[in-house]
């Protein structure tokens, strides 16, 4: 069974300072993708970043960036001069290669206090 | 806009009609995903097409559920005799397989259901 635990139901961040969002994930999958999604209050989910579990160079996207650690299966995000407008909800979510659904986190619900 | 489109974006019915939703991918993606979220949670998946294949259902997928594609373009969900566990936000994604390096999906708005 594939499974996505978010620990983290809330956070709140100061303006311009940093953040980390926890995710661990339980598969026998060797070959897998993992995503962190974020869903602005009444808007659409878009995708922040995705790591390919092959790739052992941790995936930055700007201020966003992941700590991926395959043998401990977590794979948190990093939101670094955190602005305004990334107050979301983050989903992490899990598709192994060649698998047609994403497995997602309950997700974290992160506010930027100005 | 070239994005996933959804329609309607609000639906409120009685307990036991039928509804429909529809779903733009985008339009170059072959792959187009159906899943339901329900308050506090995370999306969960539905049902997948390639092109208008559909390839595999959950087993949330009841039998009052049917998802058709019928020209590989756009998509419907539809719900029959709905209930009041049914009420949650149906979301559709589209993805270009390809490569399968590439096949990330992108979410459209969601249609929200509600069930009185």
């Amino acid at each position: 069974a594939q499974t996505v635990t978010q620990s983290q139901p809330e956070m709140s961040v100061q303006e311009a300072e940093t953040v980390t969002l926890s995710c661990t994930y339980d598969t026998s999958e060797n070959n897998y993708y993992l995503f962190w999604y974020k869903q602005p209050p009444s808007r659409q989910m878009i995708l922040v970043i995705r790591q390919e579990a092959y790739k052992q160079q941790n995936a930055t996207e700007n201020r966003f960036s992941v700590n991926f650690q395959k043998a401990a299966k977590s794979f948190s995000l990093k939101i670094s001069d955190s602005q305004l407008g990334d107050t979301a909800m983050y989903f992490c979510a899990f598709t192994p290669t060649g698998a047609n659904n994403l497995f997602f986190g309950t997700g974290t619900r992160l506010t930027v206090i100005p | 806009d070239t994005g996933v489109s959804q329609n309607p974006r609000h639906k409120i019915t009685k307990r036991g009609q039928n509804v429909t939703f529809r779903c733009d991918p985008i339009s170059e993606h072959n792959r187009l995903y159906w899943y339901r979220q329900t308050l506090g949670q995370g999306p969960e998946f539905l049902t997948y097409f390639q092109n208008e294949a559909q390839l595999e259902k959950s087993r949330l997928l009841s039998d009052r559920f049917s998802a058709e594609r019928p020209k590989g373009s756009f998509s419907t969900l539809e719900i029959q005799r709905t209930e009041q566990g049914d009420s949650a936000m149906y979301l559709c994604a589209s993805s270009f397989d390809l490569d399968r390096r590439l096949d990330t999906q992108y979410f459209g708005p969601g249609t929200r259901l509600t069930v009185l």
